[in-house]
């Protein structure tokens, strides 16, 4: 079955730093996309950062990039700058289902402290 | 233009009774979700729709009914439904279900709560 593993529940940042979260997935395809999605107390989810598994470039998004190790099934999320507005659960995601639907992470909880 | 609509945003219903929920999309994503989230958990999929026809049914009681009107319409029909059944409803869309690209845009949610 592909999984994907999100490690820290939760985690803190004080404002204007730098904070890393963690996501590992386990696929046999060689070819797919990954996501990290970032749902506020607001609720809705909100696409923060994709990643093509062919490209060997890191995705970047202002604030937000992403270190992905192809090799290692590794697809980690930095936030630079960190600003209040970044508290939320943050999910990594990927289409592993069985007919390429995404599975989702846990989720970890990020608090941005002033 | 990157929006998912959803009605109502918040719903309070009895046991006995029928109601709808409603998604909308006008970005000519031909797939289109129904996911359930409980407090603190990742979505939970529900139903896939792809070209209008029913595609995944994560075996989900029959008390919820989805229906895909028109490849921009999405509704969940709710009957007899439980306590348990509280929770967020979330629609998203996709360009279509290949498993590949498979990003997904959200609508802000229902919030149901069933007395």
């Amino acid at each position: 079955a592909q999984t994907v593993t999100q490690s820290q529940p939760e985690m803190s940042v004080q404002e204007a730093e730098t904070v890393t979260l963690s996501c590992t997935y386990d696929t046999s395809e060689n070819n797919y996309y990954l996501f990290w999605y970032k749902q506020p107390p607001s609720r809705q989810m909100i696409l923060v950062i994709r990643q093509e598994a062919y490209k060997q470039q890191n995705a970047t998004e202002n604030r937000f990039s992403v270190n992905f190790q192809k090799a290692a099934k590794s697809f980690s999320l930095k936030i630079s700058d960190s600003q209040l507005g970044d508290t939320a659960m943050y999910f990594c995601a990927f289409p592993g289902g069985s007919q390429g639907n995404l599975i989702f992470g846990k989720g970890t909880k990020l608090s941005v402290k002033p | 233009d990157t929006e998912v609509t959803q009605t109502p945003k918040h719903l309070v219903m009895g046991m006995t009774n029928k109601k709808s929920l409603k998604c909308e999309q006008h970005m000519g994503h031909r797939a289109m979700y129904w996911y359930k989230q409980k407090a603190k958990k990742p979505p939970e999929l529900m139903f896939v729709y792809s070209y209008e026809k029913l595609s995944i049914n994560e075996s989900v009681p029959s008390r919820f009914s989805p229906e895909c009107p028109n490849s921009s319409l999405l509704n969940l029909h709710l009957h007899a439904l439980q306590p348990e059944d509280s929770a967020l409803y979330l629609c998203a869309s996709s360009q279509a279900l290949t498993g590949f690209d498979e990003t997904q845009y959200f609508g802000p949610g229902t919030r149901l709560l069933v007395l």
